[in-house]
């Protein structure tokens, strides 16, 4: 199994250009998240899809979008990419049970100039 | 809004000497995780907390979860240069779907 995987692992954009990042899962998990990660500021959730179809906002999700495409892929939307928005981001998944416990992919570093 | 204040920051010791990292809030969570995260990886799971005052050990770290539920501390024996790395807590507040508050996270450096 390869748990989470996540393309790319480094880019770089201008402001106003777009991407999106890939996320997929292969544990049949049914929930996925977006996190992004700061220096001193932990990990803040971005959006998240908890069953294929569905999908919400966290806690900062200004200037991204989501597309739940299946159970096993989760991806993350910039439509104009900003400096603000460079930072490390993160897909995770869960299995529904009751601990809540989250499986991290290995992190796209994004550097808006 | 649910908050998790972490730490200390920063802790750089040396190998062998003790440590303590502090998660604390004024909420209440249903369960709480410890983190590890390495340098270009993304962070993995140590230990999930769930009862009031439940203790959890894991060779040299010991988990606490405090007794309300709302803070939580993780200590190590003896540490080495292998435990070098980011440490995060991580608390579920019994809403739906799993969202987890991080905390700041704590950056450990143990010197050889």
């Amino acid at each position: 199994n390869a748990g989470v995987t996540q393309t790319p692992k480094f880019q770089v954009l201008k402001t106003g250009q777009s991407m999106t990042l890939q996320c997929a899962q292969d544990m049949n998990h049914n929930s996925m998240y977006w996190y992004r990660q700061d220096p001193g500021m932990g990990l803040r959730l971005i959006y998240y899809s908890a069953s294929e179809g569905t999908t919400d906002k966290g806690e900062v999700p200004n200037g991204y979008n989501v597309s739940r495409l299946n159970k096993r892929e989760f991806s993350l939307r910039l439509e104009s990419a900003a400096p603000s928005q460079t930072s490390v981001y993160f897909c995770a998944s869960r299995l529904v049970s009751d601990t809540y416990e989250q499986y991290f992919g290995p992190g796209t570093r994004l550097t808006v100039t | 809004t649910q908050l998790l204040e972490q730490s200390p920051q920063f802790l750089s010791i040396q190998e062998g000497e003790n440590l303590t990292v502090y998660c604390n809030s004024s909420s209440v969570f249903s369960s709480l995780q410890w983190y590890r995260q390495e340098p270009g990886e993304g962070p993995v799971l140590l230990v999930t907390v769930v009862t009031g005052g439940e203790v959890k050990k894991l060779k040299r770290l010991t988990f606490q979860f405090g007794d309300a539920r709302k803070d939580s501390s993780l200590h190590i024996t003896a540490a080495q240069p292998g435990d070098t790395g980011l440490y995060l807590c991580a608390g579920a507040g019994g809403t739906s779907y799993g969202k987890l508050t991080f905390g700041q996270g704590t950056i450990l450096t143990v010197h050889p």
